[in-house]
């Protein structure tokens, strides 16, 4: 069990970029869930994943928005065109049923 | 729609006290809670968690007690120490996804 590991950890993107970001799940956790932080806040849902199919997005994931977990191993979300107001943390957990939600380190996206 | 509210939303303790945190959640039908410890800039690390079933857990100098029929969770840190220092955020699992719902977290500092 290593944990659930995000990259990058940091980007800092030009208005109008696309970016996409890469989560990597604990290897028997079946579901994996996107959350969105803004500063003094706590994390909010944005999608999640049982093994591949996306079962559930929030309102908060706009058309700009999309996630993808290929193969129910690793997951990507990516963000076109992006505004400065997509600029957050950028949560991954995946869930391990009694064990309850491992957190990633987070992608800290900076849009300037 | 399950909401969570977080009291206070920041402390400032000398150290060596013992303290408190607060949780309260609308929604009482819920499976499990979790305590989540956030230092600035990173990840969520899990603390507790204590499934509906069970009224408090313990690990070392934390113990967190949960009492659904109220709606409220609390978080208590025995003898705190600067290394304590972060911000504590509470969550449920709801919605069809059993996504987390967070509370706004305290932020917590421990002055030595």
């Amino acid at each position: 069990d290593t944990g659930v590991s995000q990259n990058p950890r940091h980007k800092i993107t030009k208005r109008g970029q696309n970016v996409t970001f890469r989560c990597d799940p604990i290897s028997e956790h079946n579901r994996l869930y996107w959350y969105r932080q803004t500063l003094g806040q706590g994390p909010e849902f944005l999608t999640y994943f049982q093994n591949e199919a996306q079962l559930e997005k929030s309102r908060l994931l706009s058309d700009r928005f999309s996630a993808e977990r290929p193969k129910g191993s690793f997951s990507t979300l990516e963000i076109q065109r992006t505004e400065q107001g997509d600029s957050a943390m950028y949560l991954c957990a995946s869930f391990g049923g009694r064990g309850g939600y491992t957190f990633g380190s987070g992608t800290r996206l900076t849009v300037v | 729609k399950q909401e969570v509210t977080q009291i206070p939303a920041a402390l400032s303790v000398p150290e060596g006290e013992n303290l408190v945190l607060n949780c309260s959640f609308t929604d009482s039908a819920i499976y499990n809670l979790q305590w989540f410890r956030q230092d600035p800039g990173k990840g969520l690390t899990s603390l507790l968690l204590i499934q509906s079933s069970q009224r408090e857990q313990t690990s070392g100098r934390l113990n967190a007690s949960l009492d659904k029929s109220s709606g409220r969770s609390t978080l208590y840190i025995a003898a705190s120490q600067p290394g304590d220092s972060a911000t504590y955020l509470c969550a449920v699992p709801s919605g069809s996804a059993r996504q987390l719902t967070f509370g706004s977290g305290t932020q917590l500092t421990v002055l030595p």
